[in-house]
């Protein structure tokens, strides 16, 4: 079992650049999620899945799209990058029901210059 | 919305003490989960304990416990005979019954002195 897995580990990208953070999971995990964790601020919820075809927003959503066509994967895209979304990207995914551990992938540094 | 309140920003501990993060939380809800993670330098996010709302008794994992007072919506975290590697930092979380999503408080550093 590979777990979580995310790629890039790390980004640099120029204001306006698009891109898509990837996140895959072999647990057969109903539920996925991206967060994004700033200093000082914790991990914030960007947008979730409870399935394949459903996903919802989370706290902070604006600037990023995603889609869930398969359970396994779950990639995140920044359509114009902004030095705002400067942060360290961290997907999770778990079995639904709120008792279930989230694992968490070992997050993506995203710099935008 | 539910909230989650971490009001130490930092904390210190020397090896072999006990040290306690606290963590208070705000829900109109009566059945979910909390939450502790620990994220240590290498960031990957690890699950140190959880407490299910309905369970009175407190929730222990080895060196770790925590304080789950239910009407104060409180839920601290108890470190017994810290080791050096237990710096890190401690995120409180609350997932609710009814939508799946995680809540995290904003975070304690815990230092280690030898």
């Amino acid at each position: 079992n590979a777990g979580v897995t995310q790629t890039p580990k790390f980004q640099v990208l120029k204001t306006g650049q698009s891109m898509t953070l990837q996140c895959a999971q072999d647990m057969n995990h109903e539920y996925m999620s991206w967060y994004r964790q700033d200093p000082g601020m914790g991990l914030r919820l960007i947008h979730y899945s409870v399935g394949a075809g459903i996903t919802d927003q989370g706290e902070v959503p604006n600037g990023y799209n995603v889609s869930r066509s398969t359970t396994e994967d779950f990639p995140l895209r920044l359509l114009s990058a902004a030095p705002s979304q400067t942060s360290v990207y961290f997907c999770a995914s778990s079995y639904t029901g709120p008792g279930g551990e989230q694992y968490f992938g070992p997050g993506t540094r995203l710099t935008v210059t | 919305a539910q909230t989650v309140t971490q009001s130490q920003p930092e904390m210190s501990v020397q090896e072999a003490e006990t040290v306690t993060l606290s963590c208070t939380y705000d829900t109109s809800e009566s059945d979910y989960y909390l939450f502790w993670y620990k994220q240590p330098p290498s960031r990957q996010m690890i699950l140190v304990i959880r407490q299910e709302a309905y369970k009175q008794q407190n929730a222990t994992e080895n060196r770790f416990s925590v304080n789950f007072q239910k009407a104060a919506k409180s839920f601290s975290l108890k470190i017994s005979d810290s080791q050096l590697g237990d710096a890190a930092m401690y995120f409180c979380a609350y997932r609710s019954r009814n939508t799946d999503k995680l809540i995290f408080g904003t975070g304690t550093r815990l230092q280690v002195f030898p």
